[in-house]
């Protein structure tokens, strides 16, 4: 079946501007989180949506960054203002709900660069 | 506060040798589970698979094998007779229970590369 699909794939655009990056889950998975992996680094949790409960926005690096799921499924993270430091791969996972914690599948990420 | 450590950044190791990557967690909680995650150059994170902390039996997949010792809230994966196709880099997770939010923490990766 699918796995998780991200859009776009490349994203290049200049500091100040504002951008949509979009995840398609695994039809089915109520959970949805976004990462972000700069150059070298390990997985940054940013934001996690559980079905229809309130997302946890612990990891959103400022208020520049925010995230949208849509009826459970399609998720947006948006950063505005995009600053250099904002480059980086941005990875979306899916997971199935059960009642223990279930691996993630992941999607191939959005690798922005900010000039 | 949860943690997870990978000491190692990078490993070279010659074709067929066996390596070990580690890994080293922190939680307070009592339930929790472990995940070991491949990303190979192509870039996308392939799980390998996941442990929970009432079940310390090691386990072995072909050449894989895991680790995990309460003891020294230690989980780590050797990979016998190493090859090529093994280079990439790997990462070790610990999720917490559900409805706890934010439920994975990542380390920040070792890179395998395995010399022909």
């Amino acid at each position: 079946g699918a796995g998780v699909s991200q859009s776009p794939s490349n994203k290049v655009t200049e500091k100040g501007k504002d951008v949509e990056l979009r995840c398609d889950p695994i039809s089915g998975h109520t959970a949805l989180y976004w990462y972000r992996q700069s150059l070298g680094q390990g997985l940054e949790f940013l934001i996690y949506f559980q079905g229809n409960s309130a997302p946890d926005k612990s990891g959103l690096p400022s208020d520049r960054f925010s995230a949208e799921r849509t009826g459970g499924s399609v998720s947006t993270l948006t950063i505005q203002r995009t600053q250099q430091e904002d480059s980086a791969v941005y990875l979306c996972a899916s997971s199935p709900r059960r009642t223990s914690l279930n691996e993630q599948f992941f999607g191939p990420g959005t690798r922005l660069t900010v000039l | 506060a949860q943690k997870v450590t990978q000491a190692q950044t990078e490993i070279s190791v010659v074709e067929k040798e066996d390596v070990t990557l580690d890994c080293v967690y922190e939680t307070r909680d009592t339930t929790y589970y472990l995940f070991w995650y491949k990303q190979p150059p192509s870039g996308e994170l392939v799980f390998l698979i996941r442990r929970n902390s009432f079940d310390e039996q090691n386990e072995i997949s072909g050449r894989y094998s895991w680790n995990f010792q309460k003891s020294t809230s230690s989980f780590n994966f050797t990979i016998t007779a190493s090859q090529v196709v093994d280079s990439a880099v790997y990462f070790c997770a610990l999720g917490r229970r559900p409805n706890t939010g934010n439920q994975f923490y990542f380390g920040t990766g070792t890179s395998l590369t395995v010399i022909p």
